[in-house]
């Protein structure tokens, strides 16, 4: 079946260390995205990307990096930098089109202890 | 600017009653509209989407969504909820934002189905 992979489902950081979280599409799509959801909360988005080798940042970039070197995947990095980095982490990817949704991961909760 | 608004932060409902999520948008040009659904500690499950056509769309779970191009709103509606119902709701459309085509959410409402 085709589907968005995120892992690992709960990742547990200790303060000022980096931690990769991991999505992978097997749909062929060309976008990918990453979103932040604090308990209760809306989505922000942190970045996203339109092809390969190609990112922009979102809203909410600060204390955050990523990579695009495959069509099929795209990790987001939670660095040192990120002062409130607990939540949950939401990858996403869509056709590039107007009249496209997005699929989305089953998210990552990151705790900082 | 392209915007969604949930204009309530929580709906409350009896099982067996209808039930309304409200969503009205902003954008230039036509508007291309999701529903998605949330439940604890998931992602987001698609639900239905306005492209073109019937103003009435149906979706998945029993759903569906009245398209109201006048007053520019694309409320998500059941005509009996259900307790398995209770869940965060977030509409959305797709529209430019910082110079790319891409969707933007609400802030999600979050449906209480009570026995």
């Amino acid at each position: 079946d085709g589907g968005i992979t995120q892992s690992p489902k709960y990742l547990f950081r200790k303060e000022g260390q980096n931690v990769t979280l991991s999505c992978e599409q097997n749909l062929n799509h060309d976008a990918m995205y990453w979103y932040r959801q604090d308990p209760g909360q809306g989505l922000r988005l942190i970045y996203y990307s339109q092809i390969v080798n190609d990112f922009q940042k979102g809203d909410i970039a600060e204390g955050y990096s990523v990579s695009r070197e495959k069509k099929e995947s795209f990790p987001l990095t939670v660095t040192s930098a990120q002062k409130n980095p607990t939540a949950f982490y939401l990858c996403a990817s869509s056709v590039t089109g107007t009249g496209y949704g997005y699929t989305f991961g089953s998210g990552t909760r990151l705790t900082v202890v | 600017a392209q915007s969604v608004a949930q204009p309530e932060d929580q709906v409350n409902v009896a099982e067996g009653n209808p039930l309304t999520v409200k969503c009205t948008y902003s954008v230039s040009g036509n508007p291309y509209l999701f529903w998605y659904v949330q439940y604890p500690n998931r992602g987001l499950q698609f639900l239905l989407k306005y492209i073109t056509g019937d103003n009435l769309v149906k979706g998945s779970y029993g759903f569906e969504a009245e398209f109201n191009k006048s007053q520019t709103s694309f409320h998500l509606k059941k005509p009996s909820a259900l307790v398995s119902d209770s869940a965060l709701y977030f509409c959305a459309v797709r529209g430019l934002s910082g110079g790319y085509n891409k969707l933007i959410f609400g802030a999600g409402t979050r449906l209480a189905v009570h026995p």
